[in-house]
Formats: structure tokens, C-alpha cells, sequence
């Protein structure tokens, strides 16, 4: 399975955006670029995820490289609420299983 | 949206017991379920997908007598951890697939197991 590499935690000031690195140098062509959140004690929560195009949603938006081999999760407006661990995955083709990394603990700061 | 409920949110239970866990699609039918540990600090790790009708495929060191997984419909699986030590205690997870979106994964609230 192809594995992510993320920063173990960031920092933001509240209401600045964010931009949450991910490596993923060994993915392929097929697999799913997925991020996922989690609060303490809850289960994880969708944010987002993209294949080869950038994507935007409600919640964020993802920056996908021509290359395929890192993205990036923007929050455009980092709000206390968003304090969370978040998760990039790679969905491998073939299989809808997904090995979660160590992921980035995000701090945001009032 | 799509929702998972997991039962019970938490569960205290004594060395050798079984313990069982249900993980229910509320609004939607799921022909695949996952089911994940984790550890204090650490990251989920997939344990087994459970597939509707079918037997479960464990992941590499998970011990199938150990962790019972049964899919039995489309709205419900349960794990049951048998015989439950102290080392079993961990946070608990499930998420599901819906059957027409196969991209995205719908978690649980997950079940925190404490055994004494």
C-alpha cells in the first residue's frame, strides 16, 4: 500500500488560512488522494478528496501537483473548531481500504 | 448525509468476557464495512472489511478467533472481541462504504473498550 508522509503538527492563528502539507511519493496513477479529520474521542470525519484535479468543497480545498506526488489541504479560514488531527490517505485501486498515517496535528490559536 | 452509529459508545467489561459492538448504517445501505483500533496517541489501524454476506478479510496480525466480525445485513455489522484482556482495551472504530459512492468512507462515533 502506498504509504503518506506528513508533519507531525502545525500551527495557525485563527482566521488565516492553513495549507497542510502530504507526501506521497510511491503513489500510482489510480489511487485516491483522500483527507480525512478527527477530534478527540470522535470518529474521523470527511474533508475532502481528489484524483488528478485540484477540488474544492465547503469545508476545503485540495491542491493536487502535476505529479501526483504530494497535495495539499488549504483551509481558507482557520477557526477554533478546526483543531483537529487530520488524515491523508491514498485509496490503492483495487481495494477501498485505507491505511491511515501518523497524520498532522493542527493547532489553531485564538 | 450519510450517518454511522456505533453501539455501545463505551463498555467496561472484566478479563475473559466477550464484548460486542455494532456499527449500523442509519441512512443508507453498505455493502462494505471497515473496522479499526486505536490506540491512545497513535493513528487508526485497520483491523478487517467486512463485507455484507460474506466472511470478513482480516488484516495482517489481527487474529480472526480473537476479533469476530459479522456482516449479517446491509445496515449492520458487528465486531465481537472475545475473551477480552486488558491489552484489548482501545478505541474502537467502524466506517462504511456506501454501495452507489464507492469513494468515500463514513465513520463512527467508535466504542471505547476498557477491560479490567
Amino acid at each position: 500500500d502506498a504509504k503518506t508522509t506528513q508533519p507531525n503538527s502545525m500551527e495557525s492563528n485563527e482566521e488565516e488560512p492553513v495549507h497542510l502539507p502530504c507526501n506521497h511519493s510511491t503513489i500510482s496513477g489510480t489511487d485516491y488522494i483522500h483527507w480525512y479529520r478527527q477530534l478527540p474521542s470522535q470518529g474521523p470525519e470527511y474533508v475532502i478528496h481528489g484524483l488528478t484535479s485540484n477540488v474544492n468543497n465547503r469545508m476545503a480545498s485540495l491542491a493536487i501537483a502535476e505529479d501526483r506526488k504530494s497535495s495539499t489541504l488549504i483551509l481558507h479560514r482557520a477557526t477554533l473548531r478546526d483543531a483537529a488531527v487530520y488524515y491523508c490517505i491514498l485509496r490503492t485501486s483495487g481495494t477501498y481500504k485505507y491505511i491511515f498515517g501518523t497524520g498532522t496535528r493542527l493547532k489553531v490559536l485564538a | 448525509g450519510a450517518v454511522v452509529s456505533q453501539h455501545p459508545s463505551r463498555v467496561i467489561c472484566k478479563s475473559g468476557t466477550s464484548v460486542k459492538i455494532e456499527c449500523r448504517s442509519l441512512d443508507f445501505q453498505a455493502t462494505t464495512m471497515f473496522w479499526y483500533r486505536q490506540f491512545p496517541k497513535q493513528s487508526l489501524m485497520l483491523m478487517a472489511t467486512s463485507n455484507e454476506g460474506s466472511k470478513a478479510t482480516y488484516e495482517q496480525g489481527v487474529e480472526k478467533d480473537k476479533f469476530l466480525i459479522n456482516h449479517a445485513s446491509l445496515t449492520l455489522s458487528t465486531l465481537t472481541v472475545t475473551s477480552a484482556h486488558p491489552e484489548d482495551s482501545s478505541f474502537y472504530i467502524c466506517s462504511a462504504r456506501l454501495a452507489h459512492n464507492q469513494e468515500t468512507q463514513y465513520f463512527g462515533p467508535g466504542t471505547r473498550l476498557l477491560v479490567l
